[in-house]
């Protein structure tokens, strides 16, 4: 089946850049989303359509796409980021969603 | 206002059955796509599957996980959908969520990042 590849833990100081990539086959073929959770809460879409930014999400939360990774950044980290990100796509046909594993982010 | 209300969840034995009921108002039901997410004590987010909507053909599709024990269906005329779970098993302990595809077209209009959530339902399947 087809998976998702995140890096399990990123950790920056406030005000630093923080950088989250996504890997996985389809990428260049179907679109990413991004998911933010914090803890005990449902998730909340950030990105949408690999780069596009959810209404309400302050703009220093950004999307790209390379060839089979997608990356999503935090630029200028708050300590109220601190959460888990998910990224989000489909098989190549478009049939089945799939979630990455996560990555918790921490803000030192 | 858009609320997603999920009710139905519960304590189950292994093998056992129950049906979960997602009840969607404020926004255009059966235009949607919709999912079922899951996530199991301290874990991450995992698909259960996605119903499209009867324009679309209202096909359901499925994690391997849950093909062949859960059934996704909506109830357009009533703004609900469901989630049929049989033969549980104790991995699909879990708070499952439905939430809107975050990108769909239905009803002859497209829709990128919608972004509706239930409040979760707590599935426990234990003996």
């Amino acid at each position: 089946s087809y998976e998702l590849t995140q890096p399990p833990s990123v950790s920056v100081s406030p005000g630093q850049t923080a950088r989250i990539t996504c890997s996985g086959d389809a990428l260049p073929k179907q679109y990413a989303f991004w998911y933010q959770q914090k803890a005990g809460q449902a998730p909340v879409l950030v990105i949408y359509k690999d780069s596009e930014r959810s209404s309400g999400i302050p703009e220093r939360f950004s999307g790209s796409s390379s060839g089979t990774t997608v990356t999503l950044t935090i630029s200028g980290v708050q300590a109220e980021d601190e959460a888990d990100y998910y990224c989000q796509s489909t098989d190549i046909s478009g049939t089945y969603r799939v979630f990455g594993g996560g990555t918790k982010l921490t803000v030192l | 206002e858009v609320q997603l209300v999920e009710s139905g969840g519960g304590l189950v034995e292994p093998g056992g059955s129950l049906r979960l009921s997602c009840a969607a108002s404020g926004f255009t039901f059966t235009n949607a796509w919709m999912n079922w997410v899951r996530q199991a004590p301290g874990k991450g987010l995992e698909w259960v599957g996605r119903i499209r909507s009867q324009d679309k053909g209202g096909r359901a599709d499925y994690a391997a996980s849950v093909k062949g024990r859960f059934t996704i269906s909506r109830d357009d005329s009533k703004n609900t959908l469901f989630l049929e779970m049989n033969s549980l098993k104790d991995e699909d302990t879990a708070v499952y969520y439905c939430t809107t595809d975050p990108d769909y077209c239905g009803g002859g209009v497209c829709y990128s990042g919608l972004d509706f959530w239930g409040q979760g339902a707590l599935v426990t399947v234990s003996s």
